[in-house]
């Protein structure tokens, strides 16, 4: 069973569209986060929530919107998307904030190609 | 910028040997810190942690040391393999949902 699942592994699509990606946790962890991961490796985080509701939203423009309908799913939608999307899109999950347990679990990430 | 960078972004190693990889942070709030490895076409995998009342966590053939002082964090595995070729990252849990990465090491194993 796949812990933390993401759907598509990869996506390939013209600046403009709109589109989005699906994370789901099996942990029974009760917070969410999306990273995204540059060609030079750099992980930042995008989002965190907790318990469906938004902790943090680190100054990502409003073109990324997540949605968490239960505590067990975080999407992603990207509206009007930009060369500059194109990334690897990480959903992570964990138990509390994260300090009191073994870090954090990562899906294997959402190739996104932006042409 | 971040709070977590590492020293080298490659390290090259013979197969057998040891592998120290370095980090150094700068959030002196930051109590818990995570070594994960990450390889090509997956997420970042968890290696092992420690907080920042301890100064050495041993694992199955990796160790973590980390000294407060000079606010630098480092992964030591022995007996380097072709498996452990990969990006290696520290991480630190400075505040409560925000595990902010450095820029990661790509470790390469030589045969």
């Amino acid at each position: 069973d796949t812990a933390v699942s993401q759907t598509p592994k990869y996506l390939v699509t013209q600046m403009g569209n709109d589109k989005s990606i699906k994370c789901e946790q099996n942990l029974g962890h009760d917070t969410m986060y999306w990273y995204k991961q540059d060609s030079k490796k750099f992980l930042k985080i995008m989002f965190s929530y907790n318990n469906k509701e938004l902790i943090i939203n680190e100054t990502v423009p409003n073109r990324f919107s997540p949605k968490s309908p239960d505590k067990a799913h975080l999407n992603l939608h990207i509206n009007s998307l930009e060369l500059g999307d194109s990334a690897v899109y990480f959903c992570a999950s964990s138990q509390g904030g994260g300090r009191n347990t073994y870090g954090y679990t990562f899906g294997s990430g959402t190739r996104l190609t932006v042409v | 910028g971040e709070s977590v960078g590492l020293h080298l972004p490659t390290l090259s190693v013979q197969e057998g040997d040891n592998s120290i990889i370095n980090c150094a942070y700068s959030n002196s709030a930051s109590d818990y810190f995570i070594w994960y490895k990450q390889e090509s076409g997956k997420g970042p995998q968890f290696i092992i942690d420690i907080r920042s009342n301890m100064d050495k966590r041993q694992g199955q053939r990796v160790t973590v040391l980390l000294n407060k002082t000079v606010k630098h964090l480092s992964l030591q595995i022995a007996a380097t393999q072709p498996g452990d070729s990969a990006v290696y990252f520290c991480a630190e849990n400075g505040n409560d949902y925000k595990l902010s990465f450095g820029a990661g090491t790509t470790v390469t194993v030589r045969a």
